[in-house]
């Protein structure tokens, strides 16, 4: 079935450092592709999407591109903030409704 | 204007008791879904209803969990004779349309979850 695999953290950064958070799927067809995001406290919020291959989500100066040859779309910022601090998570949707889910990578920035 | 709702935000109950949980979706959405979120864990689906009925109940555990939406709007999680393993975090989520895709009417917006704790 479908799966969504992101690296384990935490991962720990210094404020203003290059931020990578990697994720792979396993899919058939032609998924969407979502990172969600909880800070402390807050509910999941969606922070970008790509819906077919070689787009690029971005917002807040995070961005992803969807990528069918490697079946990644891994998370990236030039520069975090403290602010940034938080869960984010990969997930796809496929041929169904649902939202299928990585397992979440903390990040902890560190000014 | 108002997100989704659930109440309540933490639930404490002992082995083999009835617990119930509401979900308030967004107004005017059409689509409910039911996550639960293991610690440490991505959230993983349960349930899926357009309107009133259950479109997709593939991921619920087993017949212990039941859910309902009696009116196209307010959903509640039913689980019966709760075992320690169901503490979790349960998360409900709406959307405006239903629809495969990564359309913006299909867009998922959760709700800040129910905390159950199973003594």
């Amino acid at each position: 079935g479908d799966s969504v695999t992101q690296m384990e953290g935490p991962v720990t950064l210094s404020e203003e450092a290059f931020l990578t958070i990697n994720c792979t799927y396993t899919a058939t067809g032609y998924p969407s592709l979502f990172w969600y995001v909880q800070y402390p406290g807050e509910g999941l919020q969606l922070l970008l999407k790509a819906t077919k291959a070689d787009d690029k989500g971005s917002n807040k100066g995070f961005e992803a591109t969807y990528r069918k040859e490697t079946t990644s779309f891994h998370l990236e910022k030039g520069s975090v903030q403290v602010s940034d601090s938080a869960v984010y998570f990969c997930a796809l949707r496929g041929n169904t409704d649902k939202l299928i889910f990585g397992t979440g990578t903390r990040l902890q920035v560190f000014p | 204007g108002a997100g989704v709702s659930q109440t309540p935000s933490n639930k404490v109950t002992e082995k083999g008791k009835y617990v119930e949980l509401r979900c308030d979706p967004i107004s005017g959405h059409t689509a409910l879904y039911w996550y639960r979120q293991s610690l440490g864990q991505g959230p993983e689906f349960l349930i899926y209803f357009q309107g009133t009925g259950a479109a997709d109940d593939s991921g619920l555990p087993n017949d212990r969990f039941f859910a309902v939406r009696p009116e196209g709007s307010v959903s509640t999680l039913k689980i019966q004779r709760t075992e320690r393993g169901d503490s979790a975090v349960y998360l409900c989520a709406s959307s405006q349309t239903r629809g495969v895709g990564g359309g913006r009417g299909n867009e998922q917006f959760f709700g800040p979850g129910t905390r159950l704790t199973v003594l």
